[in-house]
């Protein structure tokens, strides 16, 4: 069964809105989690990873002021998209090492800006 | 020159052939080696993970690296329609930063 799940599955919203996605740790706790870009057709970028307490940390290219992110907690991370555009629209994925094993992944959120 | 490079495709077979999905990796300090499934519109679903050079089995599938020639293999056997996917591999020196290739679309056809 998943083991990281990722909320929402798909939302669509206006350009210029704000729009946060929850990725969660189910069982277990991670210190550390990872959030994901990937375009149609085309392999997983790395955006940035997410550190439980302390500052995310972001790859480089990546707007730190556009892209928010928080681990407030063992089990949850979230990422706001901030004053979202078109071109903001892509396939958001979160994952999280299990102890002993690579990464798990969510099922991502399908991010649609109109 | 891309870290892990992986043939797109898109591979088709038929139902019961023996499916073989490949990567190679520029790298030598790469370890960890994973290969992950990935359904449409769905995250990826780590198949297998193997250390250092060797093989490994489970159930249909086999993965097997070379880090001589810094090549990496999924076999599938028996393939079934519900193995029709996007199979990416995966490299990482040990920590948690993952290099992914772009994934080769596989399709079993009845």
């Amino acid at each position: 069964g998943a083991v990281v799940s990722q909320h929402p599955s798909w939302v669509i919203c206006k350009s210029g809105t704000s729009v946060k996605i929850e990725c969660r740790s189910l069982d277990f706790q991670a210190t550390t989690m990872f959030w994901y870009r990937q375009f149609p057709k085309q392999s997983l970028m790395l955006m940035a990873t997410s550190n439980e307490g302390s500052k995310a940390t972001y790859e480089q290219g990546v707007e730190k002021d556009k892209f928010l992110i928080n681990h407030a907690s063992l089990t949850l991370s979230t990422l706001t998209v901030t004053s979202a555009h078109p071109e903001d629209s892509s396939f958001y994925i979160c994952s999280a090492p299990v102890s002993g094993q690579p990464q798990h992944f969510g099922d991502g959120t399908r991010l649609s800006i109109l | 020159q891309k870290e892990v490079e992986q043939d797109p495709g898109p591979l088709s077979v038929p139902e019961g052939a023996i499916v073989s999905l490949n990567c190679t990796y520029s790298n030598s300090a790469f370890q960890y080696f994973m290969w992950y499934r990935q359904y449409s519109r769905k995250g990826p679903e780590l198949l297998m993970y193997t250390y250092s050079s060797g093989n490994k089995e489970d159930g249909r599938f086999t993965a097997q690296v070379d880090k001589s020639s810094k090549y990496i293999s999924l076999f599938i056997r028996d393939s079934q329609p519900s193995d029709s996917a996007t199979y990416l591999c995966a490299v990482t020196g040990g920590g948690n930063k993952l290099t992914f290739g772009t994934g080769t679309q596989l399709k079993v056809e009845l």
